[in-house]
This record gives C-alpha cells, sequence and structure tokens, in this order.
C-alpha cells in the first residue's frame, strides 16, 4: 500500500532554531505539494514540485521558509529562524499530474508534521 | 482565480441522521472537483472525486457527490450518519491548466452516539 511518508511527526523546537521537515513522495508521482494547516487559516498552499522542479513557492513567507527536492524519494521544507507564528501541521501530499496543461489529480497527503516553536 | 466557499463550518447531528455538506466554487471553466475528510489527529483522506460522466459520485463509506454545473455546487451526502463519522470535511477544486488544489476551509462534523 503506497504511502506518502513525514517525518518527523512531532517537532518542539524554540524561537529562532533551524526545523527541517521531509517527505518521502509515493514513487511514481511527479508532483511534491507543501502545505501547512492552522485554526485560523485552515489548510494553505506552501510550494509545489513537478518533476523536482519547482513551479510555485508563492504561498511561503521568502525570507525564512525554504523548500527543496534533493531527489525524487525526497522534498524537504526548513524554517530558518523559527518563529511561534509557524506552529502548525505541515503535511506533503504527491500526486501524477498528467497532460501539457498540468491539470490535476488527486492528491495524497502524508501523516503530518505537527511544529511547535515555543 | 478560483475558490471554495463550504456554508457550515460545525455540524452537529445525531446517529442515523441524514447529512448535507454544501460547498460551492467559483470558477467558469472545466473543473475537477474532490471531498476529503481528515479524521481527528490524521491526514487528509479521499472520499470521492468528480472528474467527468455521471454528475452524481459515490465514495467510500457511503458517501455520495452531486456535481450540478448550473449551481457550481458539489454536495457531499450520507443517508445516515455514524458516530465513526466525526471528522473534518474539505472540498476542493482543480480547475483545468491548474496543477493544484484549491481547499475550502472545511466542515467539522460532530456525530453524538
Amino acid at each position: 500500500d503506497a504511502r506518502v511518508t513525514q517525518t518527523p511527526r512531532h517537532k518542539v523546537t524554540e524561537m529562532g532554531q533551524e526545523v527541517t521537515m521531509r517527505c518521502q513522495p509515493i514513487l511514481g508521482h511527479n508532483t511534491v505539494f507543501w502545505y501547512r494547516q492552522t485554526m485560523m487559516q485552515g489548510l494553505e498552499l506552501l510550494a509545489y514540485f513537478r518533476n523536482r522542479a519547482p513551479l510555485d513557492d508563492s504561498g511561503m513567507p521568502k525570507d525564512r521558509f525554504s523548500a527543496e527536492m534533493p531527489d525524487a524519494t525526497l522534498a524537504t521544507l526548513k524554517i530558518q529562524p523559527s518563529e511561534p507564528r509557524d506552529s502548525a501541521v505541515y503535511f506533503c501530499a504527491s500526486g501524477l499530474v498528467l497532460g501539457r496543461e498540468g491539470t490535476g489529480n488527486e492528491q495524497f497527503f502524508g501523516p503530518g508534521t505537527r511544529l511547535t516553536v515555543l | 482565480a478560483q475558490s471554495v466557499s463550504q456554508h457550515n463550518h460545525h455540524v452537529i447531528l445525531s446517529e442515523a441522521a441524514s447529512l448535507e455538506l454544501g460547498c460551492n466554487y467559483s470558477y467558469g471553466g472545466t473543473v475537477n472537483l474532490f471531498w476529503y475528510v481528515q479524521y481527528p489527529g490524521q491526514h487528509l483522506q479521499l472520499l470521492l472525486k468528480y472528474f467527468s460522466g455521471d454528475p452524481l459520485v459515490k465514495g467510500i463509506k457511503g458517501f455520495e457527490a452531486e456535481f450540478i454545473k448550473s449551481k457550481f455546487s458539489f454536495n457531499l451526502r450520507k443517508p445516515s450518519v455514524q458516530w465513526s463519522d466525526t471528522a473534518e470535511y474539505f472540498c476542493a477544486v482543480n480547475a483545468q491548466g491548474y496543477s493544484t488544489l484549491t481547499f475550502g476551509k472545511g466542515t467539522m462534523l460532530l456525530v453524538s452516539p
């Protein structure tokens, strides 16, 4: 049963520290998405990649957030320095987006990383 | 840009009651539509999806949704809810030509035994 995996599942850190979250997409999926979920804002798209290339990261605060895909089996989301307002659940999702226009298909979500910044 | 509106933030029902959760989207072109469910402390899971064809789609766990193009709606229904249906439900739309999904704010459903 193919699944998206994320590590760590929980992270508690102090303000100013660097946080790195990792995601392993489903093998064969060509698109990876990073979301942030909070009570106030709901589910927000931070960034996404197609075939490891970043397509859109306009949802991310550029000064402190960065997202990369070092290879097809690993996506990372880094926050440096972290702030209390970054406390949220961060979800990674992957999907197989086909066609020249790139119309999306269903996305498969990982279990999330619950981040608490003190 | 497309947007998704879910009318009810919280719904409370007793077991065996019927459920209908509203979802409207704004986009004039072709869309794919999804309902996801998030059980407490878990990740989002796909309930059902509509791409084309029969506008009444059936998903897992007895859920169904009807796409009404003229109303830009994709409401989720279940004839008889169970306590285990307690969860948050998200409607999402993918517009043709876009790779991303736009999610609604979610509806929290609480089913009392």
